[in-house]
């Protein structure tokens, strides 16, 4: 596999279930990123962990939680989310130079389209 | 707080046909970011601009940065179908790891 991929590509859950979407990134990258896409709303970055620690957490509902295990994964555990919440979750992932510096290219994975119920 | 504002939002011209997308941003920055999304598909990154006056073209797309301005154009020469997509202008936050996208400027060219 090559790339940013994410499972499942498409989820559909009611507001009481417990659900995780997962990011793989196969770049040899060091930084990885949550972003939400919704219809009518720029995409919203929602986490970023670089080195494996997180480093923005942009006001997000606590209902959503991610988790770094290492640099290649990714996931994002959903718990007793809202239909607001229903968009398109788009991971990506990119190098930090390891001086700190932001090279500032994503690579994006192809989403995970969410349906919330 | 950065703002980024792309216009137009949605684009419909004929084969052909030379266009440009403006992409306006409110605060410093010295790097932009082109992008294009297909339907169901996955952002694709197409230009990276990291200073004034950088200038980079790729095919049919060119896109231009102007730090004073606060402003990047992308411009289309003798559009063709394959172009047609949505095209997204991403500005980062004063020295972070955070990229602020525009709402994405929805491109169809017709036959």
């Amino acid at each position: 596999e090559t790339g940013v991929t994410q499972t499942p590509r498409h989820l559909v859950m009611g507001m009481t279930n417990k659900k995780s979407l997962k990011c793989e990134q196969h770049l040899g990258h060091n930084a990885m990123y949550w972003y939400k896409q919704s219809a009518k709303k720029p995409l919203e970055l929602m986490f970023v962990y670089s080195l494996e620690e997180r480093v923005e957490n942009n006001s997000v509902p606590s209902r959503f939680s991610p988790e770094c295990p290492n640099s290649s994964h990714l996931f994002l555990h959903l718990h007793t989310l809202q239909p607001e919440d229903s968009a398109l979750y788009l991971c990506a992932s990119s190098q930090v130079r390891l001086a700190g510096e932001f090279t500032g290219e994503l690579f994006f994975g192809e989403g995970s389209r969410l349906t919330v119920l | 707080e950065l703002k980024v504002e792309q216009n137009p939002l949605f684009l419909s011209m004929q084969e052909g046909k030379n266009y440009t997308i403006y992409c306006n941003y409110s605060t410093t920055s010295d790097r932009l970011y082109w992008y294009r999304q297909d339907p169901g598909k996955s952002l694709e990154s197409l230009f990276v601009l990291l200073s004034n006056g950088a200038v980079k073209q790729e095919g049919r797309l060119m896109a231009s940065l102007d730090t004073k301005a606060r402003l990047s154009t992308l411009h289309i020469t003798a559009a063709v179908h394959d172009l047609s997509a949505t095209y997204f202008c991403a500005v980062e936050e004063g020295g972070s790891e955070k990229l602020v996208f525009g709402k994405g400027t929805k491109l169809t060219v017709n036959p």
